[in-house]
């Protein structure tokens, strides 16, 4: 596609449940990244993909959050036993090459509501 | 601890006006200073970015000023329309990192 897709776009889930999101990157975009958006706020770095490896999970808020790229192309967020604290909307971002002075483009991000 | 400060968190200027966003840092190992676009249900989009060996970049009517001994750089939209009505992010990253520190965001109004 020409863009970042992501999937849900809405995702209401209630309290406990497990969520699992979807990413597509730009197709031959080497790096990925994840972030998470409060309303309100900035983006807040989760993780980030180089291909299929996961080089970075430093921002990753808890143990109930696990992304994958197995394949070095799509991605899937998974959030275990969510939590109200974790509404937010998840941006899936990603660039040619692992270089930050590259463009990185964002999806429209899958809002999630925990209630 | 927030790192990269943003101002104001709202912003009203008439068409052509030249609204000024504002952000400042502490971490001196930041060399990469985008400026994102959000409009309402997208994603950030890039705008225009700085590295600190140049105090000012113009791409078109956006220009972004650095003043690296003040830690502080801005965003200056020249002949502002309503199309520019959007929420503004700046961000900063060190060179070989993966991640980019974003602003909170100044929600941008031109008014016609």
């Amino acid at each position: 596609g020409a863009g970042v897709s992501q999937s849900p776009r809405y995702k209401v889930a209630k309290r406990g449940q497990d969520v699992a999101l979807r990413c597509d990157p730009i197709s031959g975009h080497v790096s990925l990244f994840w972030y998470q958006q409060a309303l309100g706020q900035g983006p807040e770095f989760l993780t980030y993909f180089q291909n299929e490896a996961q080089l970075d999970k430093s921002g990753l808020p808890s143990d109930r959050f696990f992304a994958e790229r197995p394949e070095g192309s799509v991605s899937t967020l998974k959030i275990q036993r969510t939590q109200q604290e974790d509404s937010a909307v998840y941006l899936c971002a990603s660039s040619r090459s692992g270089a930050l002075g590259n463009t990185i483009y964002f999806g429209e991000g899958s809002w999630l509501t925990v209630v | 601890q927030q790192q990269v400060k943003q101002s104001p968190q709202s912003l009203i200027v008439q068409k052509g006006g030249i609204p000024i966003i504002n952000c400042a840092y502490e971490n001196t190992a930041f060399d990469y200073f985008p400026w994102y676009q959000q409009f309402p249900g997208k994603g950030p989009a890039l705008l225009i970015a700085i590295r600190p060996d140049v105090s000012e970049k113009k791409e078109g009517r956006f220009t972004i000023s650095f003043n690296k001994s003040a830690k502080q750089f801005s965003l200056h939209i020249m002949d502002s329309q309503p199309g520019d009505s959007a929420t503004y992010f700046c961000a900063a990253s060190i060179s070989g990192a993966n991640n980019l520190f974003f602003g909170t965001g100044t929600r941008l109004t031109v008014i016609p």
